[in-house]
């Protein structure tokens, strides 16, 4: 499978811990915004989506947090298995743009 | 189908081989996009697709680039004369909506090119 740990900012957690990843978005014009998960070898899977117009969204043990002042957003998964060990990449839209930009991702390694 | 596919999987060619890479996109859905993605880093915008038309292909690196979708339904994508710098995973996603943004975009497992 791929290695995507080169470079990548990283985070450890316990498994039963909580885990937040956070995201730092740079078009202020954007109003979409999406988690994806990407386990090794396969592509982005789409976690959680928020549009501008909320500040937050809470899924089946997800949760995503936008904070449109300072241009951040954030995931929250509840109870971490060791099945979401993964990159956790966010992604940006402006409405009428059909381009997904990419942030850069985070690897989320949860420890049994 | 269930999801988007792409063949190959895997791909290793000579420099200055033609190679072409293929998507299926999920049924029904109207638009197609590209992406290409550097290890370690997130897919990066190439080109897109509603139904057949090519609205826009500015992400394309070079001219060397093309891609297709005939019929609406199937894309290819084709490097020309492949230079080592093309090496990269190859990402093919499909959202339901005309490309007008805010849409989700459902990705498919990549053809992993390598050129020696």
């Amino acid at each position: 499978g791929e290695s995507v740990g080169l470079h990548l900012p990283t985070l450890s957690v316990q498994e039963g811990d909580n885990s937040i990843i956070n995201c730092a978005y740079s078009n202020s014009a954007s109003d979409y915004f999406i988690w994806y998960k990407q386990e090794s070898g396969k592509g982005p899977q789409f976690i959680i989506d928020i549009r501008s117009n909320m500040d937050k969204r809470q899924g089946q043990r997800v949760t995503v947090l936008l904070n449109k002042t300072v241009k951040h957003l954030s995931l929250q998964i509840a109870a971490t298995q060791p099945g979401d060990s993964a990159v956790y990449f966010c992604a940006e839209n402006e409405d009428s743009n059909y381009k997904l930009t990419f942030g850069k991702g985070t690897l989320l390694t949860v420890n049994p | 189908g269930a999801g988007v596919s792409q063949s190959p999987r895997y791909k290793v060619t000579k420099r200055g081989q033609d190679v072409t890479l293929r998507c299926d996109p999920i049924s029904s859905h109207a638009t197609l996009y590209w992406y290409q993605q550097a290890l370690g880093q997130g897919p990066e915008f190439l080109t897109y697709f509603n139904y057949e038309a090519q609205p826009d292909k500015s992400g394309l690196p070079s001219d060397r680039f093309s891609a297709e979708r005939p019929e609406g339904s199937i894309s290819t994508l084709t490097i020309q004369r492949t230079e080592q710098r093309d090496s990269a995973m190859y990402r093919c996603a499909s959202s339901l909506v005309t490309g007008s943004g805010g849409e989700t975009q459902y990705f498919g497992p990549g053809t992993r090119l390598l050129v020696l």
